[in-house]
C-alpha cells in the first residue's frame, strides 16, 4: 500500500529556532515529492523534489531528498510567527496520475 | 489571473440532504481532484479525473459523486449515504502530461467547509 508518514505531528517553537519536518514515503513509481504550506485555506506551493541530494533552497527554507532512503526533511532557519501553518507533504506517482499526502505536520512559532 | 475557484466556502446542510461543491480551474489543466481534510488525517483523496468525461474512484469515493463534463469543472455531490460529511473539501488541478514525462505540481483552490447539522 502507498503511504507517506510526516513526523512530528506538531511542533511549538519560539521565534528564531530551527525547525526539521520530516517526510518517509512508500510509493510506488515515484515521480516526484511536495512540500506545501498550509495556513488556513488552499495549500500553498513550497518545492517539487525529484533527484537525490540536490537541495532547494528558498529563503529560509530549504529541502533535500533522498531517493534511496525514501525521505525527505524541510528545514526552517530562524523561524518567524508567520511560519506558522501546517506543513504538507506528497508524493506524485507515475501510476495514474495520482498523489499521496502525509498528515502533516503543525508547527506553532511563539514570539 | 489563472486558478481555482470553489464555492461555497461555506455549506450547512441537514442530514438526508444531497449538497453539491462546486470546482471551476482556468489554468487549463487536464487532471483535477478533490481531496477530504480532516483534523489530523491529512489530506484523503475521495474522486480524480485526468480528462473530460472520465474518473476514478479515489480512497474515500463511498457516499461521493463527481462529473466532468467540461475540462474547466468537476462538482463534487455529497451524497446522503455519505456517513460523516462534516469536513473541509479541497479541489485541485495539475498538468496531465502523460505517464513518462515530467513531475506535476498540483494546484489547489480555498476549500470548501461542510458542515452537517
Amino acid at each position: 500500500e502507498d503511504k507517506v508518514v510526516q513526523s512530528p505531528l506538531s511542533l511549538v517553537v519560539h521565534e528564531g529556532d530551527t525547525v526539521t519536518l520530516n517526510c518517509s514515503y512508500e510509493v510506488t513509481n515515484f515521480r516526484s515529492l511536495l512540500w506545501y504550506k498550509q495556513e488556513k485555506k488552499a495549500p500553498t506551493f513550497l518545492f517539487m523534489l525529484t533527484s537525490s541530494g540536490i537541495e532547494k533552497k528558498s529563503g529560509r527554507l530549504s529541502s533535500i531528498l533522498d531517493k534511496k532512503e525514501l525521505f525527505s526533511i524541510l528545514n526552517i532557519t530562524a523561524t518567524q510567527t508567520g511560519d506558522s501553518a501546517i506543513y504538507l507533504c506528497a508524493v506524485e506517482s507515475n501510476t495514474g496520475n495520482q498523489f499521496y499526502f502525509g498528515t502533516g505536520t503543525s508547527l506553532t512559532v511563539i514570539p | 489571473d489563472g486558478g481555482i475557484t470553489q464555492s461555497p466556502k461555506y455549506l450547512f446542510r441537514k442530514e438526508g440532504q444531497n449538497v453539491t461543491l462546486s470546482c471551476e480551474q482556468n489554468l487549463n489543466h487536464d487532471a483535477m481532484y478533490w481531496y477530504r481534510q480532516d483534523p489530523g488525517q491529512g489530506l484523503r483523496l475521495i474522486y480524480y479525473s485526468q480528462i473530460v468525461n472520465d474518473f476514478q474512484k479515489g480512497d474515500i469515493a463511498e457516499g461521493y459523486s463527481v462529473s466532468r463534463e467540461k475540462k474547466e469543472s468537476f462538482p463534487l455531490t455529497v451524497t446522503s449515504a455519505q456517513k460523516n460529511p462534516t469536513a473541509f473539501y479541497l479541489c485541485a488541478s495539475s498538468p496531465w502530461t502523460g505517464l513518462n514525462s515530467g513531475a506535476n505540481v498540483l494546484t489547489f483552490g480555498a476549500g470548501s467547509r461542510l458542515t452537517v447539522l
